[in-house]
């Protein structure tokens, strides 16, 4: 009944290991996103992938590498992982673009040692 | 640039009326969103508004002025649960471009 579910819901490593964190959607929706918000709450877009075709690439380190398979499903990948990359990435979808209502996954909380 | 201000933390009491405001500036403009975040949960969706104006949903109202890059948030007769984060996110060329998010705190 999930309607984005994202796993896992906690992640901690240590610096230097590489981790994925999948994320998979169940509304028909045409848009995915992965954003990643901070210790300060602010929610950055990292990727945006409409029918498994990337349309956005914030300016974010290319250790970072999405993959979607399939239009109901977004990967991340993190290479070489990194202590400023402690934070809680969420996974979303919406139907259209981003002027459309966006629907959360439950979040990652990614803590690297 | 782009920009979206919101005030850091808010307190208000339990059965009062509080408003959020948020101010933005974005490279095109579709319509602004509001979202609710509780502690260490997901952001859920609130509103959206494309059109100059006040939008009401039950105990929750946005209003929009697209010509002051002006919104803001009213939640009437508050309730503990209440007590969130409130986002305001502007919908730009190709991305929403989120704010920080209002802490809300409720007293009873």
């Amino acid at each position: 009944d999930t309607a984005v579910s994202q796993t896992p819901k906690y992640l901690v490593t240590q610096m230097g290991n590489d981790k994925s964190i999948k994320c998979e959607q169940n509304l028909g929706h045409d848009t995915m996103y992965w954003y990643k918000q901070d210790s300060k709450k602010f929610l950055k877009i990292m990727f945006s992938y409409n029918n498994k075709e990337l349309i956005i690439n914030e300016t974010v380190p290319n250790r970072f590498s999405p993959k979607s398979p399939d239009k109901a499903h977004l990967n991340l990948h993190i290479n070489s992982l990194e202590l400023g990359d402690s934070a809680v990435y969420f996974c979303a979808s919406s139907l259209l673009d981003s002027n459309t209502e966006a629907f959360f996954g439950q979040g990652t909380r990614l803590t690297v040692v | 640039g782009q920009n979206i201000d919101q005030p850091t933390e808010m307190t208000a009491t339990e059965g009062a009326i509080v408003q959020i405001n948020c101010t933005y500036q974005t490279s095109g403009f579709n319509g602004l969103f509001w979202y609710q975040q509780h502690a260490g949960e997901a952001p859920t969706f609130l509103s959206y508004n494309v059109l100059d104006g006040l939008e009401e949903k039950g105990r929750f109202s946005s209003f929009l002025s697209r010509s002051k890059g002006y919104s803001y948030l009213l939640l009437k007769e508050l309730q503990m649960k209440d007590s969130a984060s409130y986002l305001c996110a502007a919908g730009g060329n190709y991305q929403l471009i989120w704010g920080a998010g209002t802490k809300l705190i409720i007293k009873p």
